[in-house]
């Protein structure tokens, strides 16, 4: 079955910095790629996704990245601020049913 | 719409006790998912449906976990008897389909003493 991996596992930066996180996943046949922002206290919230039939998708700040060659992708954060700061999963999904990272904690200080 | 709807937020209960989560998903989604979420093995699915029926239950830990989806609006996720590791914050999601995210509910946090 599939399986994600994702890291780093913490990340700070500073404010105005770019953040990036890079997950990989095992089933050459995954065809789609969301990331989700978890805050404290709230579920999951889809931020951001990406297809197989395209390699960047971008979305004011925040761009994913995917190469299906190397069977990874990676979210970047630009002009990171406070309110970045969350748990950010990435997932693959092959079927109808999307396989998670372990998380990403952001940290970003003003 | 108002999102997918858990209730009740928190739970603590003793151990040995029935506990019921809740959710309510979003009108017109056909999937509905059951994770569990904790700090050391991060987000597991324990089972979801499609249509209302169950498709893939292997994330279930135990017999002492069930759940049942009587209609397209409202699903439950059972611990009977509940034991001190079952403390952990239980998210509900429903989705449109393969290839869509999900939408996640607020979550409940239950606490097993």
């Amino acid at each position: 079955g599939e399986n994600v991996e994702q890291h780093p596992s913490t990340l700070s930066v500073q404010e105005g910095d770019s953040a990036v996180i890079k997950c990989t996943y095992s089933d050459s046949a995954s065809n789609y790629f969301p990331w989700y922002k978890q805050e404290l206290g709230k579920g999951p919230q889809l931020i951001i996704d990406i297809r197989s039939n395209v390699g960047e998708k971008k979305d004011q700040r925040i761009a994913v990245t995917l190469n299906k060659t190397a069977k990874h992708f990676s979210l970047h954060i630009t002009e990171t601020q406070p309110e970045d700061s969350a748990v950010y999963f990435c997932a693959a999904s092959s079927t109808d049913k999307l396989i998670f990272g372990t998380g990403t904690r952001l940290q970003v200080f003003p | 719409d108002a999102g997918v709807i858990q209730s009740p937020r928190h739970e603590v209960t003793e151990m040995g006790q029935e506990v019921t989560l809740r959710c309510k998903p979003i009108s017109g989604h056909d999937y509905l998912f059951w994770y569990r979420q904790t700090m050391m093995r991060g987000l597991e699915l324990l089972i979801y449906f499609n249509n209302n029926v169950p498709i893939d239950d292997s994330g279930m830990p135990e017999d002492r976990f069930s759940a049942k989806m009587p209609n397209a609006s409202f699903s439950t996720l059972k611990i009977q008897p509940s034991e001190p590791r079952d403390s952990a914050v239980y998210f509900c999601a429903s989705s449109s389909g393969e290839g869509y995210g999900y939408t996640f509910g607020s979550g409940t946090r239950l606490t097993v003493v």
